[in-house]
């Protein structure tokens, strides 16, 4: 059981350049999360997903896009990546109140 | 008020010893929270749950004062390998949807020999 796994762990992307994180997740839970998390700042909600097929915006969202075609898999884009995105991403998911995280992707933007 | 506060620490203790990290949470209709354990680099766990008035498991309790709208976490005894950030969650802490969470800014914890 691998729970929640996130590709890459690290990457480095140019100013400009576009990328796209993936998260799987194996229990079969509804609901989908991206965070970001810088110094000081703790976890601030990206995009999140209540179901197959639906997005929502959440706390921090410009600058990103995401997608849930299918149930188990929830993609974040960034479409010109710019230097303040650079941060660590994690992806989370839950049934309920309890969210699962995967280990995370160092993104530097140079 | 911000949603979720946390004194940032960091926390120096030695080991053996009993610290306590506070936070205080906005939204007095929140039901639930939690504590979540980060170490260096590596994703947010949860460590406890608590939905009445507090909670224990072993070295670690957990207490909840809705009065003042602050959740608690002590630990005793404290082991080297409790050095970690500690995260006070609280659930629609901005009054938003079902399964959002609200994260503090975490309290650094170094347990020292």
């Amino acid at each position: 059981n691998a729970g929640v796994t996130q590709t890459p762990k690290f990457r480095v992307l140019k100013t400009g350049q576009s990328m796209t994180l993936l998260c799987a997740q194996d229990m079969n839970h509804e609901y989908m999360y991206w965070y970001r998390q810088d110094p000081g700042m703790g976890l601030r909600l990206i995009h999140y997903s209540v179901g197959e097929g639906t997005t929502a915006k959440g706390e921090v969202p410009d600058g990103y896009n995401v997608s849930r075609l299918k149930k188990q898999n929830f993609l974040l884009g960034l479409e010109s990546a710019a230097p303040s995105q650079t941060s660590v991403y994690f992806c989370a998911s839950s049934s309920h109140y309890e969210q699962y995280f995967g280990p995370g992707t160092r993104l530097t933007v140079t | 008020r911000k949603e979720v506060e946390q004194d940032p620490g960091p926390f120096n203790v030695p080991e053996g010893a009993t610290v306590a990290f506070n936070c205080t949470y906005s939204n007095s209709a929140s039901q639930s929270f939690f504590w979540y354990r980060q170490d260096c680099r590596k994703e947010p766990k949860l460590l406890m749950s608590v939905y009445s008035s507090g909670n224990e498991d072993g070295r670690f309790t957990a207490q909840l004062n809705r009065a003042s709208q602050y959740i608690s976490l002590l630990i005793r005894d404290s082991k080297l390998s409790d050095s970690a950030t500690y995260l006070c969650v609280v659930p629609n802490a901005g009054g938003t949807s079902y399964g959002k969470l609200t994260f503090g800014q975490g309290t650094i914890l170094t347990v020292h020999p």
